[in-house]
């Protein structure tokens, strides 16, 4: 059963980058037909979606957030990994990785997902 | 772009049906994914490609989707199904992961 946990710093200051690596255990980040993707939600609000990510290395993202995030993957260690450049309050949220199920019909879902990690960025 | 739409919250009795909507434009012609989010925990699959259950998910929980307009639907409603809940879909035009903004489900 797929196991996905968050890591990185807690605390970001203003116009600095974030960065969160997130371990995939219980079954390879190579396999088949699965994205790595993450989802962040501000303190009391709603999810949105940031960006998924191939094995292979192909990516797409939200397009509000494309010209600051780059999602990556290393395979020899089984993780996939978010930054997020010239961060401001506005960035400060709870940061979730998933497994983004894809299919050839064009749809997707995210299950299961790792248990959070919050960010704040503050000076 | 694409946006999905949910009511801020819904109320119901414990042993009522509670429906949940969710709509977007032509989102019958998209597939639809539920969440259920209770408070400081993660989200987790309850429905999938519009009706399917994940393992694990009890039959209560049923979903629907057509014209503009996806439902969660849970049937014989508990107190352990209060919760934040969320849909999703995926804009295949432009390949963009689209969430509603969430319902809170009270059960009264």
């Amino acid at each position: 059963q797929l196991q996905l946990q968050e890591s990185g710093p807690g605390l970001v200051k203003p116009s600095e980058t974030l960065s969160l690596t997130c371990t995939v255990s219980g079954g390879s980040i190579s396999s088949p037909g699965y994205y790595w993707g993450w989802i962040r939600q501000p303190p009391g609000k709603g999810l949105e979606w940031i960006g998924s990510i191939y094995y292979t290395g192909s990516a797409y993202y939200n397009p509000s957030l494309q010209s600051r995030v780059t999602i990556s993957v290393d395979t020899s260690k089984n993780q996939f990994s978010l930054k997020v450049i010239s961060v401001t309050a506005a960035d400060t949220a709870v940061y979730y990785c998933a497994t983004d199920t894809q299919t050839a019909a064009g749809n997707n879902w995210f299950d299961p997902w790792g248990q959070g990690t919050l960010v704040t960025v503050s000076s | 772009s694409f946006e999905l739409t949910q009511p801020p919250s819904v109320s119901v009795s414990p042993g009522q049906t509670a429906s949940i909507t969710c709509s977007g434009d032509k989102l019958g012609d998209k597939y639809a994914c539920w969440y259920q989010q209770k408070p400081g925990q993660s989200p987790v699959l309850v429905i999938y490609e519009d009706n399917k259950r994940p393992s694990g998910i009890p039959e209560r929980f049923s979903g629907s989707n057509s014209g503009n307009t996806a439902t969660l639907t849970i049937s014989g409603t508990q107190a352990m199904d209060e919760a934040d809940y969320y849909c999703q879909a995926w804009d295949s035009g432009t390949t963009y992961v689209v969430f509603g903004g969430g319902t809170r489900l009270t059960v009264l």
